[in-house]
């Protein structure tokens, strides 16, 4: 079985300051992780993903996440942030085999202060 | 464009009545789900399809139903709507040989009354 835990529903942070958003994952079996952006009223789009390999993963927007089996953890950072970065922000998990079906945590959603 | 395309992409409903949710890839995905979103709660993962003729539940399947008649679609049935099945739906796709995540529509908001 697999989940995730996003710690802090809502995070603010100040334009051009560093964005941290965190995702602790479990899982029965070796993880795909995903993180996920949604801007209002719209869908999900992919930011970025780990599947096998370079455990630090570089996503769109400036984004990156690395991947820490030892602390079953996925963060997901920016260095600066900008205005246009405010959003929900999802992580997710599967499994590799199978249906391979996603398991999401509950949500983030970022505030970028001017 | 190519992608997942969900319609309605608004509805009101009146307890107990029906509806179908549609979703249409044109990706030539295998696997398709639907997932609801609810405020605190993510998305949690109401049915899925690994190819046409084959389906199964997730975590939440209780007053939906499904099926896959062909690759392209993956409609969602509410038979007797309820309050609490208010939320916004969204459709997802993806390739089975590939990993790349998946492809989600742009959502349908539901409300019940």
């Amino acid at each position: 079985a697999q989940s995730v835990t996003q710690l802090g529903s809502h995070v603010s942070v100040s334009e051009g300051a560093l964005v941290l958003l965190r995702c602790n994952y479990s899982s029965s079996v070796p993880p795909y992780l995903f993180w996920y952006v949604q801007y209002p009223n719209q869908g999900l789009q992919l930011l970025l993903k780990y599947t096998t390999g370079a455990t630090l993963v570089k996503g769109i927007n400036g984004f990156e996440a690395e991947f820490k089996k030892s602390e079953t953890s996925f963060h997901l950072t920016k260095p600066s942030a900008h205005m246009s970065d405010a959003a929900e922000y999802f992580c997710a998990v599967s499994g590799q085999t199978g249906a391979n079906n996603l398991f999401f945590g509950t949500g983030t959603r970022l505030t970028v202060i001017p | 464009n190519a992608g997942v395309t969900q319609t309605p992409k608004f509805q009101v409903l009146k307890t107990g009545q029906s509806m179908t949710l549609q979703c249409a890839q044109d990706m030539n995905h295998e696997y398709m789900s639907w997932y609801r979103q609810d405020p605190g709660m993510g998305l949690r993962l109401i049915h899925y399809s690994v190819g046409a003729g084959i389906t199964d539940q997730g975590e939440v399947p209780n007053g939906y139903n499904v099926s896959r008649s062909t690759t392209e679609d993956f409609p969602l049935r509410l038979l007797s709507a309820a309050p609490s099945q208010t939320s916004v739906y969204f459709c997802a796709s993806r390739n089975r040989g590939r990993l790349y995540g998946y492809t989600f529509g742009s959502g349908t908001r539901l409300t019940v009354v």
